[in-house]
Order: structure tokens, then C-alpha cells, then sequence
């Protein structure tokens, strides 16, 4: 079965220094891909996603992911986190012939300190 | 970007009452919609795939006499919750699909606090 996996339920960083938030998944061909951000009581934001173009995508906010193909993964970065990062980032895939249907990981939760 | 609305943000009901929850396209064109239930500190599940005209297509062990949703347009869909109860207290979160996207990519509206007391 095709899954996402996202290798850590919490990360903490503190300010100004850089974030990495890790995402695989599970597939004998190229998905596309999301991330996703979501603050408290609030719906998903699309920060960046992957469509078979370039490997590294940037986002919205200074957020970026590169696709590795060999090693399916799809890792979130930010070369300096602000307080206003810290919230829940979820890795989502979706391939085609799912009948449109979103694949989520479990999430992640940012923590910025200062 | 295209935008989603979802009203009401929040509601609070008695037990036994049905809460009706509206998805809207604001710019855009939506003939899948589809909604998703989050339990607080978890991920979203989706709980049924809205195509307009049609039924909706429910995922394994959502009851859908329970939660009725209609697409009755291009750019609306609701969700009603019937007779709830307080189990069914959740953030409910709808998302929609551009008819011209290719890629699977969804907007997802703000979420509905659902409390049912």
C-alpha cells in the first residue's frame, strides 16, 4: 500500500537557525507532492509542492524541498526558522489514479524557541 | 491562489440536533470537493470524496446516513452532521480540486470546530 511517512513528530530549533523536516514515501513511480502548514485551529496552507518538474521546489516563506527520487524523500528546509514557523507541517502525496485522494503523513510539529 | 470557505468557523449544539456545514469555491470551479475529519494533534482523515451532481463517495467505516453531504453545485458543498452526538465533536475541514488541475492538488478551507454538548 502507498504511504508517507514523516520521520519525526516534533522537531524543536531555535531562532535563526535552520529547519529540516523529513518526509518518505512509499511508491514504484513519482508522485506528486505537498507540504502543507497548519496553525492552531486553522485549515492547510500550500507552502510548496512537487509536479515532475523541477527537484527542488521553493515555497512561500523562505521554505524549500528537494524530491529525491533514489531515495524517495521529500525533506522540508529553511535555512532560518522565525518564531512564526512554529506550527504543524504535513507531508502529503498524491498519485495519480487514486481517484484524487490525498495521502497524509502524520505530521510534524515545529517548535521555534528563542 | 484559489480560496475555500468553509461556514460556520465554529458551533456549539445540543445532543440529538443536526449542524449543517457549508464548502465553498470562492474563484474557482470544484467538481471533486472533499471532506476530512482532525482529531486534535492528529493528521486529517478524509471521511468522503463530493463530486457534484452525484453521490458522494464515502471511505470505509463513516457512516453516511450520519454525516449526509450534498454537491449541488460547482462551487458549493455541505456537510450536515444529523443528530449529533458528543463523540462527533471534531474539526471538520473541507478541501476542493481546480477542474483544470492535473497534479491532485487541493485548498483546503479553514475548518469548522464542531462541539456538540
Amino acid at each position: 500500500a502507498q504511504s508517507v511517512t514523516q520521520l519525526d513528530s516534533h522537531v524543536s530549533v531555535s531562532e535563526g537557525t535552520p529547519v529540516l523536516l523529513r518526509c518518505n514515501y512509499s511508491s514504484s513511480y513519482s508522485p506528486s507532492l505537498f507540504w502543507y502548514v497548519q496553525h492552531p485551529n486553522k485549515g492547510l496552507q500550500l507552502l510548496l509542492k512537487y509536479t515532475s518538474a523541477a527537484t527542488l521546489v521553493k515555497g512561500i516563506n523562505g521554505f524549500e524541498a528537494e524530491f529525491k527520487k533514489s531515495e524517495t524523500s521529500f525533506h522540508l528546509t529553511k535555512p532560518s526558522a522565525h518564531m512564526s514557523d512554529a506550527a504543524e507541517y504535513f507531508c502529503v502525496v498524491f498519485w495519480a489514479g487514486t481517484a484524487s485522494k490525498l495521502t497524509f503523513g502524520t505530521g510534524t510539529r515545529l517548535q521555534v524557541t528563542l | 491562489g484559489a480560496v475555500v470557505s468553509q461556514h460556520p468557523s465554529r458551533v456549539i449544539c445540543k445532543s440529538g440536533t443536526s449542524v449543517k456545514i457549508e464548502c465553498r469555491s470562492l474563484d474557482f470551479q470544484a467538481t471533486t470537493m472533499f471532506w476530512y475529519r482532525q482529531f486534535p494533534k492528529k493528521s486529517l482523515m478524509l471521511m468522503a470524496t463530493s463530486n457534484e451532481g452525484s453521490k458522494a463517495t464515502y471511505e470505509q467505516g463513516v457512516e453516511k446516513d450520519k454525516f449526509l453531504i450534498n454537491h449541488a453545485s460547482l462551487t458549493l458543498s455541505t456537510l450536515t452532521v444529523t443528530s449529533a452526538h458528543p463523540e462527533d465533536s471534531s474539526f471538520y475541514i473541507c478541501s476542493a480540486r481546480d477542474s483544470g488541475q492535473g497534479f491532485g492538488e487541493q485548498f483546503f478551507g479553514p475548518g469548522t470546530r464542531l462541539t456538540v454538548l
